[in-house]
């Protein structure tokens, strides 16, 4: 049963304009969520984060939002460039159990195009 | 800076063959863990550890095999490849707690004939 999910495989955008990726979970234990990017033959490397206290995050060009009643969390890039494009994963954990434990989503591939 | 690093990167085998792939890091993390990436399913946990001599199973750990004798190190272990075991495999570390992003290795790309 898939905890966390990205039901966008895909997504293109102008350089410019916004990309808006989306992730929704299942377990209402988790409580802190994290988004990580990954170009190919790479490993993810992390993006940007948020705990279910708050419902924005915001790093620059990236911002993050959760609607804990939705069990929704979304990731903004404005504006989007042509070098964030690359495969997107969200991931959720539970602090509670303080185990470092990461459940990701299946991700989703950004292509910008100039 | 080294980070995390995970050898060898590309590894042919044949069914029933065993091998290890090597995990170490170098910022004194407590946490460690071993994902694998397959079309489609994301990264999906294998194994983890909270610190030296502690290991447990996340999502996938059928047949893997895992040890944590020092803070440094974690290898995972195949006793007899499959050619479901045909993969993508990460290793990640964090400084500790679930609060704390994980750094990533740059993966080790294996094939099960």
């Amino acid at each position: 049963d898939q905890q966390v999910k990205q039901n966008s495989p895909s997504l293109s955008v102008q350089e410019g304009r916004i990309s808006i990726l989306n992730c929704d979970y299942t377990n209402s234990m988790f409580d802190y969520f994290l988004w990580y990017k990954k170009y190919p033959a790479e490993g993810p490397t992390f993006l940007i984060s948020i705990s279910s206290i708050k419902d924005k995050n915001e790093d620059g060009r990236f911002t993050v939002f959760l609607n804990k009643s939705a069990k929704h969390l979304s990731l903004h890039i404005v504006p989007s460039q042509p070098g964030d494009s690359a495969v997107y994963f969200c991931a959720a954990s539970a602090r509670s159990s303080n185990t470092g434990k990461l459940i990701f989503g299946q991700g989703t591939t950004l292509q910008v195009k100039p | 800076n080294a980070g995390v690093t995970q050898t060898p990167k590309f590894q042919v085998l044949k069914t029933g063959q065993s091998m290890t792939l090597q995990c170490a890091q170098d910022m004194n993390h407590e946490y460690m863990s071993w994902y694998r990436q397959d079309p489609g399913m994301g990264l999906r946990l294998i194994h983890y550890s909270v610190g030296a001599g502690i290991t447990d199973q996340g999502e996938v750990p059928n047949g893997y095999n895992v040890s944590r004798s020092t803070t440094e190190d974690f290898p995972l272990r195949l006793l007899s490849a499959a050619p479901s075991q045909t993969s993508v495999y990460f290793c990640a570390s964090s400084v500790g707690g679930s609060n704390q992003p994980q750094h990533f290795g740059d993966g080790t790309r294996l094939s099960i004939l």
